[in-house]
């Protein structure tokens, strides 16, 4: 079946413009989550969505960043103002349960460059 | 402190050559979980293995084993007679339950380069 959507899969924004990024889910799942993964870095956690619920944005950096999935299947990132430091691939990844021990299956990422 | 060490930046080997990644972790849950995954050159992370931390028997997938041990927290990975396409950054992930929290905690990863 299909895997986890992302797009764009490329985006170039010029320091200040505002961006959306978008996640499409494997049918079904409950779960969504969001990573940041700066060059050379492993992913770093931004927030976590239950069906519609936004359960932990503890990881998302600033109040300029913001995510959303208001009806519980695709997801939107939206980073407004964007800055250099901003510059990093943005992955999507989803889970069929709830619970702990279930794995994250990963979208192919956007990649951000903000000039 | 919750925390993953890939402690290995870059490892190269020529195919045909075992080759172990090592990862360790730190965390105060007694109940954890941790995760191997793959990330090739497109970039989408590929997981690999789960293992939950009352299950420390060893396991064996065709060219990849995993060794997990407790008492040196580390879970390490394995890869027998490596090939040109098992080249990708290898990552170790923890997850832990404090506070119910669903977050994947990554290591910075090991580049792995297999030549022919």
């Amino acid at each position: 079946g299909a895997g986890v959507s992302q797009s764009p899969r490329y985006k170039v924004a010029k320091r200040g413009q505002d961006v959306a990024l978008r996640c499409d889910p494997i049918s079904g799942h409950v779960s969504l989550f969001w990573y940041q993964q700066a060059l050379g870095q492993g992913p770093e956690f931004l927030t976590y969505f239950q069906n519609e619920a936004q359960l932990d944005k503890s990881g998302l950096p600033s109040d300029r960043f913001f995510a959303e999935r208001p009806e519980g299947s695709v997801s939107t990132l939206k980073i407004q103002r964007t800055q250099q430091e901003d510059s990093a691939v943005y992955l999507c990844a989803s889970r069929p349960f709830q619970g702990p021990s279930y794995e994250q299956y990963f979208g192919p990422g956007t990649r951000l460059t903000v000039t | 402190a919750q925390k993953v060490t890939q402690a290995q930046t870059e490892i190269s080997v020529v195919e045909k050559e075992d080759v172990t990644l090592d990862c360790v972790y730190e965390t105060r849950d007694t109940t954890y979980y941790l995760f191997w995954y793959k990330q090739p050159p497109s970039g989408e992370l590929v997981f690999l293995i789960r293992r939950n931390s009352f299950d420390e028997q060893n396991e064996i997938s065709g060219r990849y084993s995993w060794n997990f041990q407790k008492s040196t927290s580390s879970f390490n990975f394995t890869i027998t007679a490596s090939q040109v396409v098992d080249s990708a950054v290898y990552f170790c992930a923890l997850k832990f339950s404090e506070g119910g929290s669903e977050k994947l905690v990554f290591g910075k990863g090991t580049k792995l380069t297999v030549n022919p």
